[in-house]
Order: C-alpha cells, then structure tokens, then sequence
C-alpha cells in the first residue's frame, strides 16, 4: 500500500517568513494530493490540492509543488501571519477519482508563527 | 450552516464498556468516513460508507462497528474489544466516490477517554 512521509513535524517561524512542509509518497500510481489544516480543537479542512497532470498550484499565500520522478510534494506558505499556525497534513490518493477512501495521510506538521 | 455535527465532544469510558460516537451531515453527501487520530500520527481510515445500508472496513477496523441507515448519520460504536481505544476520532463526508470525491469535510472530532 501507499507510505506518506512528511517532514518535519515542527516547525517555528517568524511573523512574515515563509514555510515549508515536505511530503514523499511511496506508489508512483498515486495521482491526487491534498493538503489539509487543523486548528486547534477542529477538524483538519482542505487548503489546496494537486493532480498528478500539474507540476504547481498556487492560491494567494499558499503554493503546492510536485515532482513525480522524485515522488515529493510540498507546501509553500509565504509571508506567514499567526493564524497560519495549525497542523498540516498532506496524503496522497491512488483513485483516479480522487476518492477519499483511497487517501493515505502523512504524520502532520505543527507549524507555529511567532510574533 | 451546512456541515457535520459530532457529539460528544469529550467522552469518558470505563474499560469494558462499548460506547457510541454520533455524527450527523446536511450536506447531503453520499459517502461518510471515520477516522482515528493520534498523537503524531496521520489519520487512520477506521470504516467507511459510501451508500445508506452499505460500508465498509478500512485500514484499523477492528473493535470498531458503524451503521448507515440514514444517509444523514453514521454512528461509530467503539466495542470492549478495542484495545487502545483513547484516542480522537473524526467524522468526514465527501460528495461519493463516484464523483469524484476529492474533498473531505470533517466534523470537530470527539475525544474518547478511557479510564
């Protein structure tokens, strides 16, 4: 079955800095990557998503990256505000569908942004 | 507001008993899923249901049980046989599989303790 590694699993930064969180997937099949957050006390919710077919996607401060060959994916947050700190968990699906029941999750990234 | 309610929030249980986790969406999806969650760990596909009067089994099913008898709720039961059943559990639902799922929406999560 599908192995997602995810690195580190905390992380500090300044008010402003940039972030960044790596994945690496083990079934080269895989085809669908989603990032989530989870706030404190909440449930984890989607921020931004890739496809296998699209090597970069960004949405105002947050950016995904994906290398097929290597099997990496990675999420870029830029100027870093203190409502960014959560936990970030990425997965990697094998559907072609996307399907969640085929979403395997990393191990989570506590991010915290320091004033 | 659309979205997933669980309850109870919180949850303490005496080794022995079984205890039910509810969980309840008006988003009128298809597929709902359950998951476990633990300390440094990614989330754990414990059952999912992706049509009323059928689920089935992920990756950490046993001592678990769930029904899906409405399309709006999926009940998880965490039986005596579970053998390290503190944990936190969340509840999530996509649009189906067969769609296309993608996304996932989470409840809050229910924290279960036993003592």
């Amino acid at each position: 079955g599908e192995n997602v590694e995810q690195h580190p699993s905390t992380l500090s930064v300044q008010e402003g800095d940039s972030a960044v969180i790596k994945c690496t997937y083990s079934d080269s099949a895989s085809n669908y990557f989603p990032w989530y957050k989870q706030e404190l006390g909440k449930g984890p919710q989607l921020i931004i998503d890739i496809r296998s077919n699209v090597g970069e996607k960004k949405d105002q401060r947050i950016a995904v990256t994906l290398n097929k060959t290597a099997k990496h994916f990675s999420l870029h947050i830029t100027e870093t505000q203190p409502e960014d700190s959560a936990v970030y968990f990425c997965a990697a699906s094998l559907g072609a569908s996307g399907s969640a029941r085929q979403l395997t999750f990393g191990s989570g990234t506590q991010l915290t942004v320091l004033p | 507001d659309g979205g997933i309610t669980q309850s109870p929030k919180y949850l303490f249980r005496k080794e022995g008993q079984n205890v039910t986790l509810s969980c309840e969406q008006n988003l009128n999806h298809d597929a709902m899923y359950w998951y476990r969650q633990d300390p440094g760990q990614g989330l754990r596909l414990i059952y999912y249901s992706q049509i009323v009067n059928d689920f089935q089994k992920g990756d950490i099913a046993e001592g678990y049980s769930v029904s899906r008898e409405k399309k709006e709720s999926f009940p998880l039961t965490v039986t005596s046989a579970q053998k390290n059943p503190t944990a936190f559990y969340l509840c999530a639902s996509s649009i189906g599989a067969s769609r296309g799922a993608g996304e996932l929406f989470f409840g809050e999560g229910s924290r279960l303790t036993v003592l």
